[in-house]
């Protein structure tokens, strides 16, 4: 079982929809990060999170340290949203999910 | 621009061959890490580096993978007798200590072994 699972693999969407992906993860951290991979490789980094809640612009990333569970929402989907999201456990030596592949259709 | 960079972008090489790969970070950056990316898989943790010395290497950095940061500010990732399993996209990234930021992450290097 890997140390951090994300669900859906896939995720097809329409413009302007609530979108939600999860991350559950096995190994004690100090953070829990979301990152967004565009074709061609390119990784941003969304998130990093401790504890509670972020949000930036229409992403809300949160987490629940006790049940080793974080989420990021997306409201009022864009195409241009559509990217791999990835999870990532710890602060140095980090443990990635397998990514979340979201395409949001016009 | 002032963002992490990587050296090539693309590199095919013949099994065998030896490879390297540069990064440069970010320039305040004391930390610098290296990771490889399977094809739809997520990112997987190689190394990193706090200013010249290597802290940590996963068991996944085999005997022919090499790793160094000499001066603090660039590193350099060298595989020798490249294997057709190390084809990967091999990504650096960096951040500073201490700093609520998360890493930085340069381009890639996506490497293929024929």
């Amino acid at each position: 079982k890997n140390e951090v699972e994300q669900s859906p693999q896939n995720l097809t969407a329409q413009e302007g929809e609530f979108i939600t992906i999860n991350c559950s993860y096995s190994v004690g951290i100090s953070a829990l990060h979301w990152l967004q991979q565009h074709p061609g490789g390119g990784i941003v980094s969304l998130f990093m999170l401790s504890s509670g809640k972020k949000k930036h612009g229409r992403l809300i990333a949160t987490i629940n340290i006790q049940e080793k569970h974080s989420s990021l929402h997306i409201t009022a989907s864009h195409p241009r949203d559509s990217a791999v999201y990835i999870c990532a456990a710890g602060n140095n030596d980090m443990r990635f999910g397998a990514g979340t592949r979201l395409t949001v259709k016009p | 621009d002032t963002g992490v960079s990587q050296d090539p972008r693309h590199k095919i090489t013949k099994r065998g061959q030896n490879v390297t790969f540069r990064c440069d970070p970010i320039s305040e950056h004391n930390r610098l890490y290296w990771y490889r990316q399977t094809l739809g898989q997520g990112p997987e943790f190689l190394t990193y580096f706090q200013n010249e010395a290597q802290l940590e290497k996963s068991r996944l950095l085999s005997d022919r993978f090499s790793a160094e940061r000499p001066k603090g500010s660039f590193s350099t990732l060298e595989i020798q007798r490249t294997e057709q399993g190390d084809s990967a996209m091999y990504l650096c990234a960096s951040r500073r200590t201490g700093s609520t930021d998360t890493q930085y992450f340069g381009p890639g290097t996506r490497l293929t072994v024929l």
